[in-house]
């Protein structure tokens, strides 16, 4: 079963408007959350997390939001560079049961932004 | 360069070959993890490693997989008589202690393995 859903496989944006990155979980017992970036034939980059504490964190042109109650949480992008165009992963980990240690990841969204 | 270190970048193997795959931590994490990414998919969590412990292999194949993280030296991931579908990208991440309200891995830049 999916437990971390993205189900947007692309978007298409322009340069220097909002890109926005949604992701759904199913598990309750997820605490912590995080968005990674991947170019091709590269690794998984990270950008930015979140605590389930938390309902915003900011850090420079990223924001996550994450709204518990709907289990969801999205990534924004403001403003928008060409050079932020990848494949955009979110991942989810509980901190006890046994998930405990592992991230479990979405499917991926292809971002292009365009000039 | 102080990153999550994989070799080799690419693998080349015939069906029935044995792929071992190294990983070393960024300096100070003593926990890894290994996933591996389909094609068109998400990377899926294969084992969660410390020094000389399996802490989690619940996503390990049950025959032909295995995951060691000895107290000296790299951690390995080996396939023994690889098949096919064992065509992947195999991708190692550090971390230190997780739990406490945080858990960010920190990527390699994975091992690509073919198997002809």
């Amino acid at each position: 079963d999916q437990q971390v859903k993205q189900n947007s496989p692309s978007l298409s944006v322009q340069e220097g408007r909002i890109s926005i990155l949604n992701c759904d979980y199913t598990n309750s017992m997820f605490d912590y959350f995080l968005w990674y970036k991947k170019y091709p034939a590269e690794g998984p980059t990270f950008l930015i997390s979140i605590s389930s504490i938390k309902d915003k964190n900011e850090d420079g042109r990223f924001t996550v939001f994450l709204n518990k109650s709907a289990k969801h949480l999205s990534l924004h992008i403001v403003p928008s560079q060409p050079g932020d165009s990848a494949v955009y992963f979110c991942a989810a980990s509980a901190e006890g049961g046994t998930s405990y240690g592992k991230l479990t990841f979405g499917q991926g969204t292809i971002l292009t932004v365009h000039p | 360069n102080a990153g999550v270190m994989q070799n080799p970048r690419h693998l080349v193997r015939r069906r029935g070959q044995e792929a071992r795959l190294r990983c070393s931590p960024m300096k100070g994490h003593s926990h890894v993890y290994w996933y591996r990414q389909l094609p068109e998919e998400g990377l899926k969590f294969m084992v969660y490693l410390q020094k000389e412990n399996i802490i989690d292999e619940s996503g390990m194949p049950k025959e032909r997989f295995s995951a060691e993280f000895p107290k000296e030296g790299p951690s390995i991931l080996r396939i023994q008589q690889v098949v096919r579908g064992d065509s992947a990208a195999y991708f190692c991440a550090s971390s230190p202690l997780p739990g406490h309200g945080r858990n960010e891995q920190f990527f390699g830049p994975g091992t690509r393995l073919t198997v002809l």
